[in-house]
Parts: structure tokens; sequence; C-alpha cells
């Protein structure tokens, strides 16, 4: 069974600090690594995603991945208001299918 | 324009009713997905379509049929609606950029079964 964990939070964060959010997953073989945003009542929006090991940087928005210990991260740095949502960790085990965790809830407080 | 788009967005039905949700793309992807979404089980996938003549059970297909009519479009129905497919809804369509395959989602229908 190809699991994807994350903690569902919620997660609050003052306004202005890094928000970290973790997920780890359960296939070695797993080959691609996403991060989505979804507010609620609405469609899950795709931030970014990493294949490599080590840290992809986008603007406030840097996922780190660590294949040997099976675990991706998002940190989002100088957090915003806005940037309190639900945040979905997905993996592609390498069948062009992607599995998704349940969520992480992240509240930033002004 | 959107380029996902889903109809209806909302829909209640009563028990035993047969529904389609339905799903059209303008991205000319050939990927189409379609997943439910509960409360704390986060999104789980009922069925995907390959291409036009390509169509696979995902892992929740049970109670679910669908139709890929063409490359832009992909139906959902619920032959017999059951108060437990109350869910939002989403279709969601891949692109490939080298091996990662970037799946984009739709607004969502939200169902309800009474």
């Amino acid at each position: 069974q190809k699991e994807v964990e994350q903690n569902s939070g919620p997660l609050s964060v003052p306004e202005g600090a890094i928000a970290s959010l973790n997920c780890t997953y359960s296939d070695r073989g797993s080959q691609s690594f996403f991060w989505y945003r979804q507010y609620s009542g609405k469609s899950p929006e795709l931030i970014m995603f990493i294949y490599s090991n080590g840290d992809k940087e986008d603007g406030r928005f840097t996922a780190q991945l660590n294949k040997a210990s099976q675990y991706v991260s998002l940190l989002i740095r100088d957090s915003q208001p806005s940037d309190s949502a639900t945040y979905l960790c997905a993996v592609n085990f390498g069948n062009e299918k992607l599995t998704f965790g349940t969520g992480t809830r992240l509240t930033i407080i002004p | 324009d959107a380029d996902v788009t889903q109809t209806p967005r909302n829909r209640i039905t009563k028990t035993g009713k047969r529904i389609m949700l339905e799903c059209s793309q303008t991205k000319g992807h050939d990927r189409m997905y379609w997943y439910r979404q509960d409360p704390g089980l986060g999104l789980r996938l009922i069925y995907y379509s390959f291409d036009v003549k390509d169509i696979n059970k995902g892992e929740i297909s049970d109670g679910y049929s669908v139709s890929r009519q063409a490359q832009a479009k992909f139906s959902l129905s619920l032959e017999s609606a059951i108060p437990n497919q109350t869910a939002l809804y989403f279709c969601a369509t891949s692109d490939r950029t080298g091996n990662i395959y970037e799946q984009y989602f739709g607004p969502g229908t939200r169902l309800t079964v009474t």
C-alpha cells in the first residue's frame, strides 16, 4: 500500500514567520512530489513540484526533498494571512497517478 | 475562460437517482482524472483516462462509471446514487514536463445525496 502521511494540523504561525509543512511517503522508488494549496471550498492549486534531492525555491516557497528519509517538506517564508489554507502533499509513485495526503491546515495569525 | 470546467457546480439528488457530472478542458491534455474529496480522507482517485480509448479504475471506483467522449470531455456517472456518495468531486487534467506529470484541477462539483 503506497501511502502519503501529513499532520492534519491545524498549524498556527505568526505573520512574517516561516511556516514548515512536512510529508512522509511509503515508497523509496517514488519519482516526483507535489505541493498543492487548497482554500476552503475551492479546488487544489499547484504550488510547486520537486523530483531531485535537495531544495527547490520559488519566491517565498521552498520545497525540500530527502529520498533516503522519505520525506518532503514545504517552507513558506514571510507568511501572510493569505497563506492560510490547507496544503496537500502528493506523490507520484511511478504510475502517472498521484496519491494525496490528507492535508495540513495552516493558519497565519496577524 | 477557465481551462478546466465542471458542470454542475452544485447538485442535490435523491437516493437511487442516476446522475452525471461533466468535465471539459481546453488545455489539450491527454490525461484526465476524477477524484472525490471527503473531510479527513483527502482526495481519492475514482477513475482516470490516459486517452480516449484508455479508461482505468482508481482506488474507489465501485458505484461509479465514466465516459471519455473526446480528448476534452470526461464524464462521471453515479448509476444509483447513495448518501455516502455525498462529497466534493474534482476533475483534473495532466500535462507532462519531462518525466513530471502536473495535475490541474477543475472548480469542483458539490454533490449531496439525500
